[in-house]
């Protein structure tokens, strides 16, 4: 069973810095890998997909890239601003699971001014 | 393009109610919906899949006849909670794809609180 893990739980920086978000998993036969933002009593908003064939892949001050054989995947955000404060998800796709995601438990940003 | 609703976004209700939750694709056929639920600091666990026309397939542990999920179009699917208790509260997300490995798009969740 893909398990995903997602390291750290929260994250606390200072408006301007620099971050990256990091996402594991332990099943490397993967469609895609998408990173999300949630905010609080929020639905999800997909940021980036990347598929398996992918390494990396931008949208604006966004980075994801994708390791799929050591089973890696990092979500690098620059010059971080208030407005990223939001819980970020990851989810993997895999061959055999019926197109369901499977996601991590998300990791909690807070950019303070 | 591409976006999914879901209504109600909040509910409040007594013990013993049972619950509706629609998820409409509003720009695109939805093949196959799913059904997420996610507790407090927890992440969205998958509880159900739903591909139009037929039968739910439910996650072990879900309970199919608490957990009444109908796909009869392309673009609605409805999740009813029967006889909810305080234990079912929870945050529930619905998501469709056109088809095959494409992009899942998510409705706004539904916050469930029972009384």
């Amino acid at each position: 069973k893909q398990e995903v893990t997602q390291i750290p739980a929260a994250l606390s920086v200072p408006e301007g810095e620099n971050l990256v978000l990091n996402c594991s998993f332990t099943d490397s036969a993967i469609y895609n890998l998408q990173w999300f933002r949630q905010d609080p009593g929020k639905g999800l908003t997909s940021l980036l997909l990347i598929q398996s064939s992918q390494r990396e892949q931008t949208s604006g001050r966004l980075n994801a890239s994708l390791d799929k054989s050591s089973g890696r995947s990092t979500l690098y955000i620059a010059a971080s601003q208030p407005g990223d404060s939001a819980t970020y998800l990851c989810a993997v796709l895999n061959s055999n699971s019926g197109y369901a995601l499977n996601f991590g438990k998300g990791t909690s940003l807070l950019v303070t001014p | 393009g591409a976006v999914v609703s879901q209504h109600p976004s909040w509910v409040i209700c007594k013990s013993g109610t049972s619950v509706k939750i629609e998820c409409r694709s509003l720009d695109f056929q939805a093949t196959t919906m799913f059904w997420y639920r996610q507790f407090p600091k927890q992440s969205l666990m998958l509880m159900a899949t739903s591909n139009e026309g037929s039968k739910a397939t439910y996650e072990q542990g879900v309970e199919k006849d608490k957990f009444l999920i109908n796909h009869a179009s392309l673009t609605l699917s409805t999740l009813t909670v029967t006889s909810a208790h305080p234990e079912d509260s929870s945050f529930y997300i619905c998501s469709g794809i056109r088809g095959g490995n494409q992009p899942q798009h998510f409705g706004d969740g539904t916050r469930l609180s029972i009384l």
